[in-house]
């Protein structure tokens, strides 16, 4: 079946432009992550939604970061603001379990580019 | 708090041989798992193998095996006769039970030359 798509591939904006990256999960599964990946450097949890739970957003950087789920299904992860630390890979992951018991299952990412 | 720390930030090996990459983790949880990921230069996280902490049993899969030991907190990977297609940035993870994130190690650069 299909796995975990995400949109765009690549994302190239000026400093202090809105962005937003979209992440399809993989059908039925009730959770979704988002990470991110510095260059060179291991993944970053920034936001967890399970289901129709209250999203953990204990990860995201700052207040200029914000994601929703609807639907229980797509999520859209919005970077207002874009600064150049902002330049990263964000991943989105996708399980059937949730709160650690799920195996994650991880999309291509989106390559952001801040300049 | 949960931490995973793979001191090996990177390695290089000769095709055919074998390399063991080391995980070791910590957590105050009873339960947990522990994953490992491959991360090959296309950028994608492929999932490899998850344990749950209360099965410390080895596991075997074709060329691709991992030991986990409680006693010590490790984890780690061993391939076996090592192929160019094994070159990627390995990731191994750890997630508790009462946690939503999963919190991954550095990550160790293998690079399996010709």
């Amino acid at each position: 079946g299909a796995g975990v798509s995400q949109s765009p591939s690549n994302k190239v904006t000026e400093k202090g432009k809105d962005v937003e990256l979209r992440c399809d999960p993989i059908s039925g599964h009730t959770a979704l992550y988002w990470y991110r990946q510095s260059l060179g450097q291991g993944l970053e949890f920034l936001i967890y939604f399970q289901g129709n739970s209250a999203p953990d957003k204990s990860g995201l950087p700052s207040d200029r970061f914000s994601a929703e789920r609807t639907g229980g299904s797509v999520s859209t992860l919005t970077i207002q603001r874009t600064q150049q630390e902002d330049s990263a890979v964000y991943l989105c992951a996708s399980s059937l379990g949730g709160r650690g018991r799920g195996t994650q299952y991880f999309g291509p990412g989106t390559r952001l580019l801040v300049l | 708090a949960q931490k995973v720390t793979q001191a090996q930030t990177e390695i290089s090996v000769v095709e055919k041989e074998d390399v063991t990459l080391d995980c070791v983790y910590e957590t105050r949880d009873t339960t947990y798992y522990l994953f490992w990921y491959k991360q090959p230069p296309s950028g994608e996280l492929v999932f490899l193998i998850r344990r749950n902490s209360f099965d410390e049993q080895n596991e075997i899969s074709g060329r691709y095996s991992w030991n986990f030991q409680k006693s010590t907190s490790s984890f780690n990977f061993t391939i076996t006769a090592s192929q160019v297609v094994d070159s990627a940035v390995y990731f191994c993870a750890l997630s508790e039970n009462n946690n939503n994130d999963m919190r991954f190690g550095a990550g160790t650069r293998l690079t399996v030359k010709p």
